[in-house]
């Protein structure tokens, strides 16, 4: 069965303090590794695919990083608007056109 | 362009009335799904669609009815509404199964 596992539930950072989200996928043929913001109150909104391991990229204080395991979302120097949940989602190559699997997200609050 | 548009953003049944929750998009996209979202549980797949006139079913399917007649809009039917149904409904759209998708803002819904 196709899963995606993030880790930490939840994150609290000072801001300045750089950090590391982790997805680990265990999904047949990935696809597609996605990242997502969702605000409280509103819906997920993308942020970056990685198709390869090896594969970076990068927007703003976010770095996204793509093994043939994991995946990390690396955030730099991070500031209070940063403070969202982050969801990770992996699109399996023999599954046709099912959707994208979701973790869970990691909820992360950057305190001034 | 308005991209994912959801209606209504909240609503109260009762348990046992039926509702349908509106999803309409701007762009073009062919694939289209639903997701409810609880705290702890992540975003689970409820139905999904990869073009007008075709259907499948998600992760929870039971309890809801979906139908394509046009590109743009993908609604979502509740047949008789129960409190385990109380959730935020996310609707989501894009080109492909491994392309990202673009969400709505969401149904907050309450079943009494």
């Amino acid at each position: 069965e196709d899963q995606v596992t993030q880790s930490p539930e939840a994150l609290r950072l000072q801001e300045g303090e750089s950090s590391s989200l982790n997805c680990s996928y265990t999904v047949s043929g990935l696809r597609g590794l996605f990242w997502y913001r969702q605000d409280p109150g509103k819906g997920p909104e993308f942020l970056f695919t990685l198709y390869s391991a090896g594969e970076e990229k990068e927007k703003e204080r976010l770095k996204a990083t793509l093994t043939k395991k994991e995946s990390f979302l690396h955030i730099t120097a991070p500031k209070p608007e940063d403070s969202a949940t982050y969801l990770c989602a992996g699109a399996a190559r023999n599954s046709g056109n099912t959707p994208l699997v979701f973790g869970k997200g990691t909820r992360l609050s950057v305190i001034a | 362009n308005a991209g994912v548009t959801q209606t209504p953003k909240f609503q109260v049944l009762k348990t046992g009335q039926s509702m349908t929750l509106q999803c309409a998009q701007d762009m073009n996209h062919e694939y289209m799904s639903w997701y409810r979202q609880d705290p702890g549980m992540g975003l689970r797949l409820i139905h999904y669609s990869v073009g007008a006139g075709i259907t499948d079913q998600g992760e929870v399917p039971n309890g809801y009815n979906v139908s394509r007649s046009t590109t743009e809009d993908f609604p979502l039917r509740l047949l008789s509404a129960a409190p385990s149904q109380t959730s935020v409904y996310f609707c989501a759209s894009s080109y492909a199964g491994n392309q990202p998708q673009h969400f709505g803002d969401g149904t907050r819904l309450s079943i009494l």
